[in-house]
């Protein structure tokens, strides 16, 4: 089956445009996480749901950035009033079951956010 | 407490030879490890993973092992290929989400 897909795959926004990236995650994965990946980094947590319920969003960095999955399946993440510094590879994963510590994750292709 | 340190960050073979990345952790609470490889331009992929009731596990060319007593896990590639040249990132899960380490840059020269 189609795995985790995420567009757009290139976003350039200018420095305070808002911006909106989608997360389709695997069909019936009740597990979605956001992370964000700075050029040459390792991903970083920044938010996660399980279904509908956004259960931890400790790793948002400022309240200019706002997450939501209104029926459980597809994901939003909207930045408000870019900066440069939110520039970065933002990824998407889902994972099949309850959101248990060992649940295997599985990543989208990313989109990659240039702040001009 | 919760981060993973990763080493080397950068690693260099020949092909055929075998590469080794280790990594160490903090949180005890830990009990899934998953080791991704990330090629340029994709998400990272699940190339192997190992929970804390194991020791060792094996797939084809690829294992990885885990000393919990120590907070440590490596990754071991043997008979390497040009096509294993990548980013590999290890990890943790806490609470249901990753952390990972620095990432290793793997090179496999033909």
């Amino acid at each position: 089956g189609a795995g985790v897909s995420q567009s757009p795959r290139y976003k350039v926004a200018k420095r305070g445009q808002d911006v909106a990236l989608r997360c389709d995650p695997i069909s019936g994965h009740v597990s979605l996480f956001w992370y964000q990946q700075a050029l040459g980094q390792g991903p970083e947590f920044l938010t996660y749901f399980q279904n509908e319920a956004q259960l931890d969003k400790s790793g948002l960095p400022s309240d200019r950035f706002f997450a939501e999955r209104p029926e459980g399946s597809v994901s939003t993440l909207k930045i408000q009033r870019t900066q440069q510094e939110d520039s970065a590879v933002y990824l998407c994963a889902s994972s099949g079951t309850s959101g248990g510590p060992g649940d295997t994750q599985y990543f989208g292709p990313g989109t990659r956010l240039t702040v001009l | 407490g919760e981060n993973v340190e990763q080493h080397p960050s950068t690693l260099s073979v020949q092909e055929g030879d075998s590469a080794v990345i280790k990594c160490t952790y903090s949180d005890s609470a830990s009990n899934y490890f998953p080791w991704y490889k990330q090629e340029l331009g994709k998400g990272p992929q699940l190339i192997i993973d190992i929970r804390s009731n194991v020791g060792e596990k094996k797939d084809q060319r690829i294992a990885v092992t885990l000393n919990k007593t120590a907070k440590h896990f490596s990754l071991h590639i043997t008979e390497t290929q040009p096509e294993d040249s990548a980013v590999y990132f290890c990890a943790r899960t806490s609470y249901g989400k990753l952390t990972f380490g620095q990432g290793t840059i793997l090179t496999v020269h033909p």
